[in-house]
């Protein structure tokens, strides 16, 4: 167990919806990363925030967007959701903000039907 | 275009026997390197990792391997053990624009039979 916590393990929605999926860092960590890891594909990262503010951006969609609260806990909010969206969704935190420093969540999948 | 490239799906080894999963990259930006290993219906976990400026680094029985002029990463486990088998991730990072982020391969299905 990582310490990482990622709610709902799964979600099933439909094309054209939104979800919000919701990541709970390690006690301590600062800092919140998500990445999307389609079929056969590797982890893209796609956002990074550190203690509330975005810190780095990756190949997150338009259509995607990230927040993380006061708490420090993080909110990946995805809407007009495609086929193409189904995914594991990781997150990741980590105390320094240092990549390499990194504990990952469980993941979301998600399936858009 | 996929900066880490695995080009090895998989690989099975038998117990006991050496497993070696390779790595290849292309930004020469790339200053550290991390294998992570991920088992099913579980977020990757970290493993081993390797500055730019190094060509080896062991951890029991993993070592990983740099070659920085061939672009390319190794990662030995000796001996093998069933539990080893799981999808096992290469990583690079580079500090770029004052951010730092994680390029990731597509994984290696390593399986070890008893």
């Amino acid at each position: 167990d990582s310490g990482v916590t990622q709610t709902p393990k799964h979600l099933i929605t439909a094309t054209g919806q939104r979800v919000t999926l919701r990541c709970s860092p390690r006690s301590g960590d600062l800092s919140v990363y998500w990445y999307q890891q389609s079929l056969d594909q590797g982890l893209q990262f796609l956002i990074q925030y550190y203690n509330g503010e975005e810190r780095a951006k990756g190949n997150i969609l338009e259509r995607f967007s990230a927040q993380q609260f006061p708490d420090l806990h993080s909110e990946l909010n995805l809407s007009s959701l495609e086929l193409g969206d189904s995914a594991l969704y990781f997150c990741a935190s980590s105390i320094s903000g240092r990549v390499h420093e990194q504990f990952f969540g469980p993941g979301t999948r998600l399936t858009v039907l | 275009d996929q900066q880490v490239k695995q080009n090895s799906p998989s690989l099975s080894v038998q117990e006991g026997r050496i497993s070696i999963l390779n790595c290849d990259y292309t930004n020469s930006m790339f200053d550290y390197f991390l294998w992570y290993k991920k088992y099913p219906a579980e977020g990757p976990t970290f493993l081993i990792s390797i500055s730019s400026i190094k060509d080896k680094n062991e951890d029991g029985r993993f070592t990983v391997f740099l070659n920085k002029s061939a672009k390319h990463l190794s990662l030995h486990i000796v001996p093998s053990q069933p539990g080893d088998s799981a999808v096992y991730f290469c990583a690079a990072s580079s500090l770029q624009g004052g951010s730092e982020k994680l390029v990731f391969g597509k994984g290696t299905k390593l399986t070890v039979n008893p």
